[in-house]
């Protein structure tokens, strides 16, 4: 059990750009969440999985926000035309489903767009 | 809809000694979760403790204890002989039973340990 891990840990991109995050769950983990957080604040959910389908997005995720997890294991995060107001830490969290199921959650991924 | 506020953005303490971190919620469901998660400089979130609303009996894990007081929708972290290891920021977060996706969080308390 290596942990949630998430792919970069840092991305600088120019407005305009798209950004592709990835985040792949521990082993064996049928759910797989997205949050966001902005400096000063908590996570605020964004999507998550059950397996491989998304069963639940919020109203924060905009059209140029898509995710996916095709084969139920590791999941990516697109942001298409990056906006200055896009720039959080993106974490991933992923748990086993069960009832009382605790999400672990990986180191994030930090986002600055210029 | 649920919410969850943290009312101390910042608090400090003595290694050795107690500190109470507050979170009070709002929701209208009757079954929920409650956590509280320990977020340590440049680190990733773990859980620290959770709570069963449906359980009268207040959670301890160690040194850390809460104070769940569901009629005022309130749920206080007490850490005890703090360790310079506990600086971080701590969330109070919660779910409900019926929604597994989607958990709730506050915006922190920066919680300082000074030796």
């Amino acid at each position: 059990d290596t942990g949630v891990s998430q792919n970069p840990r840092h991305k600088i991109t120019k407005r305009g750009q798209n950004v592709t995050f990835r985040c792949d769950p521990i082993s064996e983990h049928n759910r797989l969440y997205w949050y966001r957080q902005t400096l000063g604040q908590g996570p605020e959910f964004l999507t998550y999985f059950q397996n491989e389908a998304q069963l639940e997005k919020s109203r924060l995720l905009s059209d140029r926000f898509s995710a996916e997890r095709p084969k139920g294991s590791f999941s990516t995060l697109e942001i298409q035309r990056t906006e200055q107001g896009d720039s959080a830490m993106y974490l991933c969290a992923s748990s086993t489903g069960t009832t009382q199921e605790t999400q672990y959650f990986g180191p994030g991924t930090r986002l600055l767009v210029l | 809809a649920q919410t969850v506020t943290q009312s101390q953005p910042e608090m400090s303490v003595q290694e050795a000694e107690t500190v109470t971190l507050s979170c009070t919620y709002d929701t209208s469901e009757n079954n929920y979760y409650l956590f509280w998660y320990k977020q340590p400089p440049s680190r990733q979130m773990i859980l620290v403790i959770r709570q069963e609303a449906y359980k009268q009996q207040n959670a301890t894990e160690n040194r850390f204890s809460v104070n769940f007081q569901k009629a005022a929708k309130s749920f206080s972290l007490k850490i005890s002989d703090s360790q310079l290891g506990d600086t971080a920021m701590y969330f109070c977060a919660s779910r409900i039973y019926t929604n597994a996706g989607k958990s709730t969080f506050g915006d922190g308390t920066t919680l300082t340990v000074k030796p």
